[in-house]
Order: structure tokens, then sequence, then C-alpha cells
């Protein structure tokens, strides 16, 4: 079955620091992996996708992520947080045969001033 | 840049009533996908079409129905609603190659009271 987790409901971080949002995956084949970002009362709004290349991806708004495939993870990263980051983060791999993307459970980031 | 548009933003229905729901997919997109965000969980996938004809199929109920016309845009319509209804529901659209990045609307609130 094709699943993902988010490992934390929520992770809280002082303005200024480092943030990592975490992702494991179980999906088959080589996966097409997503981040999206929603705000309260908002669409999902994407940030950046691994294809394949280079396991460090860069996205919107400052944010990167790391795939490492050995550990079937995509962790979102960012080196220094802000307070307009504070949101609700979707980690979300793309089963690729139906196109269809398969959401986590969510992690709130809360950024704290 | 376009984006998917949805309308209605926001819908109140009563229990057995019927509610449709439209989405605008971005110009160029062949790709309509639908998904539901109830209250405090993660979307889920509902169903989606590729040149106007459904490609997958998740977790929609036969109470729910869609379609994709010649303009690409799509209905969700929902019959018999039920409390359970009451959701954040999302249209995204994109491109059909697998690994194309899926836009999301900013979603439609559904209300059943």
């Amino acid at each position: 079955a094709q699943s993902v987790a988010q490992p934390e409901d929520q992770v809280n971080v002082a303005e200024g620091n480092p943030l990592t949002v975490k992702c494991t995956y179980s999906v088959s084949g080589n996966p097409y992996l997503f981040w999206y970002v929603q705000y309260p009362n908002r669409g999902l709004q994407f940030l950046l996708k691994y294809i394949t290349g280079d396991n460090l991806v860069k996205g919107s708004y400052g944010f990167e992520a790391e795939f490492n495939k050995s550990q079937t993870s995509f962790h979102l990263k960012k080196p220094s947080a802000l307070v307009s980051d504070s949101a609700l983060y979707f980690c979300a791999p793309l089963y690729g045969g139906y196109n269809k993307l398969i959401f986590g459970a969510g992690t709130r980031l809360a950024v704290h001033p | 840049a376009a984006g998917v548009i949805q309308s209605p933003r926001h819908l109140i229905k009563e229990k057995r009533e019927t509610a449709t729901l439209k989405c605008y997919p971005i110009p160029r997109h062949d790709t309509v996908y639908w998904y539901q965000q109830g209250p405090g969980q993660d979307p889920q996938f509902l169903i989606s079409f590729y040149e106007k004809m459904q490609s997958d199929k998740g977790s929609i109920p036969d109470r729910f129905s869609a379609q994709q016309f010649s303009d690409y845009h799509s209905e969700l319509n929902m019959s018999s609603l039920e409390l359970g209804d009451s959701a954040l529901y999302f249209c995204a659209s994109s491109p059909r190659a697998s690994g194309n990045t899926i836009y999301f609307g900013e979603g439609s609130w559904l209300t059943v009271v």
C-alpha cells in the first residue's frame, strides 16, 4: 500500500532558527515527492518537488527538501524560520501510475517571535 | 498567473439537499482532481479526470458524481447530503504527464446543517 508519514503533529521553532519538518514515505517504484503548505482557511500552495537528480531541492519562500532514497525520507528544511512560515505543511508522494497525490496527516509549524 | 478557480467559495445546505461545486482549471491543464478535506483531516482523493474521461476514483461516495466538460471545467455533484459531508472541497489541475506539478484551488467550504 502507498503511504506517507509525518511523525510530528506540530513543530515549534523560534524565529531565526533552522526548521525541519519530517516526512517518510512508502511508495512503489521511484517516487515523485511534493511539499504543500496550507495557511488557515486557504488552499494548498505548492512549495517544491523532487522528480530526479540532485537530492537537495530548492523551492519557494526559502524552503528546501532533501531526498534520501535509502531512508525513504523527504524532509523539509529552512535555514532561518519566519513567523509568517507558521502554517500546516503536507508531504505528498505522487502515486505515479495514476498521477495521484497521497497526503500525509500534515505537520503544523509554529514559529515564535 | 492564472490559478485554479473554484465556486462557490462557501455553501450552506441542509441534510438531504443537493450541492454542485464548480472548478475551472489552469489554462492548458487537461487533468482535474477533486479532494475532500474534513475538519482537522488531511486531503482525501475523490476522483480525477483526463480529457473529459474519468481517470481514477478514490474514496468518493456513491451519492457523489463528477464530470469534466469540453472546456475542461469540472463539476462535483453531491446529493442526499449528510452532516459528515461538511468539508473543504479542493479542485486541482495539472498537465497530464506524471511528475507535473498539481496546483490547487482555494477550495469550496460546504457546511451541511
